[in-house]
């Protein structure tokens, strides 16, 4: 079965610090996995989106990475900001330009205390 | 340059009723896809509208109908509300043929049934 699991499913860090939020999957056949931050009530927005040939990519203060072998990804977010709290969700795509095989995570509710 | 955007924000409803929210995608985009989300939950793939039909379609029952016009945009109708469409529907396009497949979601319209 298709599946992307993150984890932790909560985390609060203080304001400054560095942290890490990660993304295991069985989704197969592979296309593209993608980070979202999504804000309360809010859309989510796009971070990264990394194909199985790329191993990192960065936006910022976030950086991404992904090792299609073991099918793990993570989202390392640096010197965090109170405008970072936010949930942020993994998403794998099994079939390029598929919407309906984009299989979501649950998402990680990550709190930046001042 | 106007993003993805949905009407109403918010809603609120009773049970049996219909519901029509709308959508409009973001400039240039020809493909838009909705997704529910429960609360704490990931966005549920519903449906996908390109070319004005019904291209993929999530595990939804036949309540959930769309529609998408000659301009693009969308609208996703409900029948015969239940308390657990409670949700927060999102709208996101894309344009077929982009490499990256890049999804860009709405602010989303929050649907409560009572």
């Amino acid at each position: 079965k298709n599946q992307v699991e993150q984890s932790p499913q909560s985390l609060i860090i203080l304001e400054g610090k560095n942290c890490t939020l990660q993304c295991n999957y069985t989704v197969s056949p592979f296309s593209n996995l993608r980070w979202y931050k999504q804000d309360t009530g809010r859309g989510p927005v796009s971070l990264t989106i990394m194909t199985f040939s790329e191993n990192t990519k960065s936006n910022g203060r976030y950086t991404a990475t992904l090792d299609a072998d073991t099918k793990q990804s993570s989202l390392h977010i640096t010197a965090s900001q109170l405008s970072d709290s936010a949930s942020y969700i993994c998403v794998v795509s099994g079939q390029w330009g598929s919407q309906g095989n984009l299989i979501f995570g649950k998402g990680t509710k990550l709190s930046v205390k001042p | 340059d106007a993003g993805v955007t949905q009407s109403p924000t918010h809603l609120i409803k009773t049970r049996g009723q219909q519901v029509t929210l709308r959508c409009s995608p973001k400039s240039g985009h020809d493909t838009v896809s909705w997704y529910q989300q429960a609360l704490g939950q990931g966005p549920q793939f519903i449906f996908q509208y390109y070319e004005e039909e019904e291209r993929q379609r999530g595990n939804f029952p036949d309540r959930f109908s769309g529609h998408q016009f000659p301009n693009y945009s969308s609208e996703l109708n409900v029948n015969a509300l239940l308390l657990g469409d409670s949700a927060l529907y999102l709208c996101a396009s894309t344009r077929q043929g982009m490499n990256t497949g890049e999804l860009f979601f709405g602010e989303g319209s929050r649907l409560t049934v009572l």
